[in-house]
C-alpha cells in the first residue's frame, strides 16, 4: 500500500537560519507531488507542485524553494527563514486521489 | 480546475445525517468531484470521489446532480469525531490527464461541527 512520510513533525528555527523539510512516498511511482502551507486558522495554500524528477512549479513567489531529486522524494527548502514562514507545512502525492502527510509545524522565532 | 462554492459553516446533531453541499457550476466533462476533510492540526484526509454516478464507501455517500453542477456529501450518522473542515474539489485526475501538470487547489471549505 502507498504511504507518505513527512518529517519532522515540529520544528522551531531562528530567523535567518536555513530550512529543509523532506517528504518521501512509498508504494507508487511517478506521482504528482505537492507542498502546501497553512497559516493558523487559514486554508491550504499551494506552494509548489511537481509532475516529475527535477520539474518544479511555483505557485506563490516567496522565500522558499522546492526540489525533487528522486521520483518519490520532495524537499522544501529555504536559505534564510523569515518570521512569516511560520506555519503548518503539508506534503501530498497524487495519481487518482491525493494523500497527505501529517504535516510539519514550523515556528520561526 | 473548476471553482467550487461551499457554505462557510454547518452544525449537525450527533447521530443524524450531515449533508454538505457544494456548487461547481463550471465543471467540465472530464473533471471529477473529490471530497476531503481536515481535522484540526492534521493533514487532510481523502473521503470519496466521483464523476457522475452516485458513490458510497465506508465513510460517506456522494450525490452528484444530473447536470453535475452541484454535489452533496452525506455522512449518514455523524459523530463528534466528524467535526472538521470539509473541502470539495473538482479536477482532472493525473491518471487521465495525459501526464500534464495538474494543480490541486483547496478553497475555504465548510466547517462542520457535530453537536452532542
Amino acid at each position: 500500500s502507498q504511504t507518505i512520510h513527512q518529517w519532522p513533525a515540529t520544528l522551531v528555527q531562528p530567523v535567518g537560519s536555513p530550512l529543509s523539510l523532506e517528504c518521501t512516498v512509498e508504494g507508487t511511482s511517478n506521482p504528482n507531488l505537492y507542498w502546501y502551507r497553512q497559516a493558523a486558522g487559514r486554508g491550504l495554500q499551494l506552494l509548489f507542485y511537481s509532475v516529475g524528477i527535477g520539474q518544479i512549479s511555483s505557485e506563490v513567489p516567496q522565500n522558499l524553494s522546492a526540489s525533487r531529486p528522486q521520483d518519490r522524494q520532495f524537499i522544501l527548502s529555504s536559505k534564510k527563514l523569515l518570521l512569516s514562514d511560520s506555519g503548518f507545512y503539508l506534503c501530498a502525492w497524487s495519481v487518482q486521489v491525493a494523500f497527505f502527510g501529517q504535516g510539519t509545524r514550523l515556528t520561526v522565532v | 480546475d473548476a471553482k467550487t462554492t461551499q457554505p462557510t459553516s454547518m452544525d449537525c446533531a450527533e447521530g443524524r445525517a450531515a449533508n454538505l453541499p457544494c456548487n461547481h457550476s463550471t465543471i467540465s466533462g472530464n473533471e471529477y468531484v473529490y471530497w476531503y476533510r481536515q481535522i484540526h492540526s492534521q493533514g487532510p484526509q481523502y473521503i470519496i470521489h466521483g464523476l457522475k454516478n452516485n458513490e458510497t464507501n465506508e465513510m460517506a455517500s456522494l450525490i452528484i446532480t444530473e447536470d453535475r453542477k452541484s454535489s452533496t456529501l452525506i455522512l449518514p450518522h455523524a459523530t463528534l469525531r466528524d467535526t472538521a473542515v470539509y473541502y470539495c474539489i473538482v479536477r482532472v485526475p493525473r491518471a487521465i490527464s495525459s501526464g500534464s501538470a495538474r494543480q490541486l487547489t483547496f478553497g475555504s471549505g465548510t466547517q462542520l461541527t457535530v453537536l452532542p
